[in-house]
């Protein structure tokens, strides 16, 4: 069955980094691209952005570019996120999440909490 | 680019039908038959619950339908049940650079 597994929590210092990672399996990785999908504390879905996984090209929704990067290890069927620079405003699930045709999301990880604070 | 609008709120009796709606420009909601629905259980992931207007994925309770008629998408629970309570998400394609845009979420109260 498709899944996708995310890493755990980070608390982070601003202008810290972080990595997130999700990992797939129960499908060819390379057919389908990962989204992103960020979620503020009570707040709603804010779509960041997604990954060719077949090129490795990102593109970035208004908003999330500069400091949030996608990257991949195709062979280890995972991709990430990163965020520099990190802000309090970046405390937020973010959930990595599967194409299943146009425009809807699939299969979804179970999200990672980033919390931003000194 | 805005979100999509939808209601704050909704609330219904169990056994109830109820209506969500979500509304875009003609470009997106209007433009394209690429409208999904999502349900969020608090402290969990979103669940697609209709994609392309008005497609149930499998293993999802024919108790959800979805429409659409101009620029506005809509969903209907019919039979609610204390589990439907949760936030729902509408979202539309919009182009081949922006995959998806999502309302601003609606939750579900089931009285």
């Amino acid at each position: 069955q498709v899944q996708l597994v995310q890493s755990g929590s980070e608390l982070k210092k601003p202008g810290a980094s972080v990595k997130v990672s999700c990992k797939a399996s129960g499908y060819t990785f390379t057919n389908s691209a990962i989204n992103w999908v960020r979620q503020a504390p009570g707040q709603g879905l804010e779509w960041m952005g997604w990954i060719n996984t077949n090129t490795g090209n990102p593109s970035y929704a208004q908003g999330f570019t500069g400091r949030f990067v996608f990257s991949l290890a195709t062979s280890l069927s995972t991709a990430y996120l990163q965020i520099s620079s990190l802000k309090a405003e970046d405390t937020a699930v973010y959930y990595c999440a599967r194409p299943g045709g146009k425009g809807d999301l699939d299969y979804w990880g179970q999200g990672t909490l980033v919390t931003v604070s000194s | 680019q805005s979100a999509l609008t939808q209601p704050a709120s909704v609330s219904g009796s169990p056994g109830q039908s109820i209506s969500i709606s979500c509304t875009g420009p003609s470009s997106d909601v209007g433009g394209y038959n690429h409208v999904s629905w999502y349900q969020q259980h608090p402290g969990n992931a979103p669940k697609l619950m209709i994609y392309d207007v008005s497609n149930r994925p499998s293993g999802v309770s024919n108790r959800f339908s979805g429409s659409k008629s101009g620029n506005t998408a809509s969903l209907t629970i019919s039979g609610l049940q204390a589990e439907d309570e949760a936030d729902y998400y509408c979202s539309s394609y919009i182009s081949s650079s922006t995959l998806v845009l999502f309302g601003g979420g609606t939750k579900l109260t089931v009285l």
